[in-house]
């Protein structure tokens, strides 16, 4: 079993509509990271977030520690934010090295 | 200011052969990682730099791998005796410190034939 779990694998939805995108981890972290990967291009970190939630544009993410889950919301969908999100955890007593969820693959139809 | 810089951006070689791969980090940052992205899979660790040593590198598949970073700055990812499964894209991050957030390089996509 994977340490860090994402759900949905696959996604797609049409322009404008609200998404979520849900990571659970198994190991005990202080806090997570959101990153994004578009079709052919590198990693973007969008969040790295210890507690509550932190908004950025039209992104939202959310952490619950205690309940060892997180998610990342995309508010009025868009074409461009068609891309590979991933959630990783950084390893704390090894080095904050990440652990990397599967990736949830959005796909915002026009 | 700049950011975490790879290169060669891509890399053909024949199997068999050697190939080093170079990151800049972010100027300062002390923090430095190696990541191997394979086809249709998540990023998987290689090695962590803290300043010029290799304070972790139990993600190395193999003693074919190996990495410096002599400097504290630049380090170099190296591949001898090159396989077609080590195709994928190698991704570099680096922080300020060990434990912050890490900002990710465009990696180099490797190709071995």
């Amino acid at each position: 079993k994977n340490e860090v779990e994402q759900s949905p694998q696959n996604l797609t939805a049409q322009e404008g509509e609200f998404i979520t995108i849900n990571c659970s981890y198994s190991v005990g972290i202080s806090a997570l990271h959101w990153l994004q990967q578009h079709p052919g291009g590198g990693i973007v970190s969008l969040f790295m977030l210890s507690s509550g939630k932190k908004k950025h544009g039209r992104l939202i993410a959310t952490i619950n520690i205690q309940e060892k889950h997180s998610s990342l919301h995309i508010t009025a969908s868009h074409p461009r934010d068609s891309a590979v999100y991933i959630c990783a955890a950084p390893i704390k007593a090894a080095g904050n090295k990440l652990t990397f969820g599967g990736g949830t693959r959005v796909l915002v139809k026009p | 200011g700049a950011g975490v810089s790879q290169t060669p951006s891509n890399k053909v070689t024949e199997k068999g052969k050697y190939v080093e791969l170079r990151c800049d980090p972010i100027s300062g940052h002390t923090a430095l990682y190696w990541y191997r992205q394979s086809l249709g899979q998540g990023p998987e660790f290689l090695i962590y730099f803290q300043g010029t040593g290799a304070a972790d590198d139990s993600g190395l598949p193999n003693d074919r791998f190996f990495a410096v970073r002599p400097e504290g700055s630049v380090s170099t990812l190296k591949i001898q005796r090159t396989e077609r499964g080590d195709s994928a894209v190698y991704l570099c991050a680096s922080s300020p410190v060990s434990g912050d957030t890490q900002y990710f390089g465009p990696g180099t996509r490797l190709t071995v034939l």
